[in-house]
């Protein structure tokens, strides 16, 4: 079964701290992103990247970044994590073009809440 | 990328269809229809895409209306399983890759 893996189910970090959301994919997939998703808000794009080293703005960059060394790990990196960053954190994968039986494949989620 | 139109929620009956309709009106040729889920506290799941031919998988079924300006996702024999958000969603093949997310349908499944 292919798999997009998300390293925490759970995390709660302080205010202030450096946070890293990790996602690792196993289907060689050229395309990552990283989503977050609250109440009425729906699903917003935060950042994607298209290949290794490779990183694009998506809706929301402001307060985040992200790293790609290798193809199948896509970093999500909260410089200084705020309250306001508290949300579900959600990645996916896709190959080239997005047009696949499978569609995306996104992760389980990463519920953070910033105290 | 064309914006959809859903309802907010909808009931079912278990071991009865579900039938999720969706609105595109200013889709464009080139654009395709998608419905992913998202059962609680999961990532969204794909179900089922298409261009202009009603197409049908394991999960579900996929009408497009011949004027492609609305579609309706089929869930032939729903079961409780099937409670989820439903997201209708319209994008290009070349739209820089990305999905982007409505509100989408909360369908309940009732016993």
């Amino acid at each position: 079964d292919v798999k997009v893996t998300q390293s925490s189910r759970y995390l709660v970090k302080r205010t202030g701290e450096k946070v890293f959301l990790e996602c690792v994919q196993d289907m060689d997939h050229e395309n990552m992103f990283w989503y977050r998703q609250d109440p009425g808000l729906g699903l917003r794009l935060i950042y994607f990247s298209y290949d290794v080293k490779m990183k694009e703005k998506g809706d929301i960059p402001e307060g985040y970044s992200v790293s790609r060394e290798k193809k199948e790990r896509f970093s999500l990196i909260l410089e200084s994590a705020s309250t306001n960053q508290t949300s579900m954190y959600l990645c996916a994968s896709s190959p080239p073009g997005g047009i696949t039986p499978y569609g995306y494949t996104f992760g389980s989620g990463t519920r953070l809440t910033v105290v | 990328d064309a914006k959809t139109t859903q309802p907010t929620s909808m009931d079912c009956a278990e071991g009865r269809a579900a039938n999720l309709p969706c609105n595109h009106s200013t889709i464009s040729g080139n654009e395709y229809v998608y419905w992913y889920r998202q059962i609680h506290s999961q990532g969204p799941q794909y179900i089922i895409h298409g261009l202009k031919n009603n197409e049908t998988n394991e999960m579900a079924s996929l009408i497009i209306t011949e004027d492609r300006k609305s579609s309706t996702l089929i869930l032939p024999h729903a079961t409780l399983r099937d409670t989820a958000v439903y997201y209708c969603i319209v994008r290009g093949r070349n739209a820089g890759n990305m999905l982007t997310f409505g509100g989408g349908t909360r369908l309940m499944v009732k016993p």
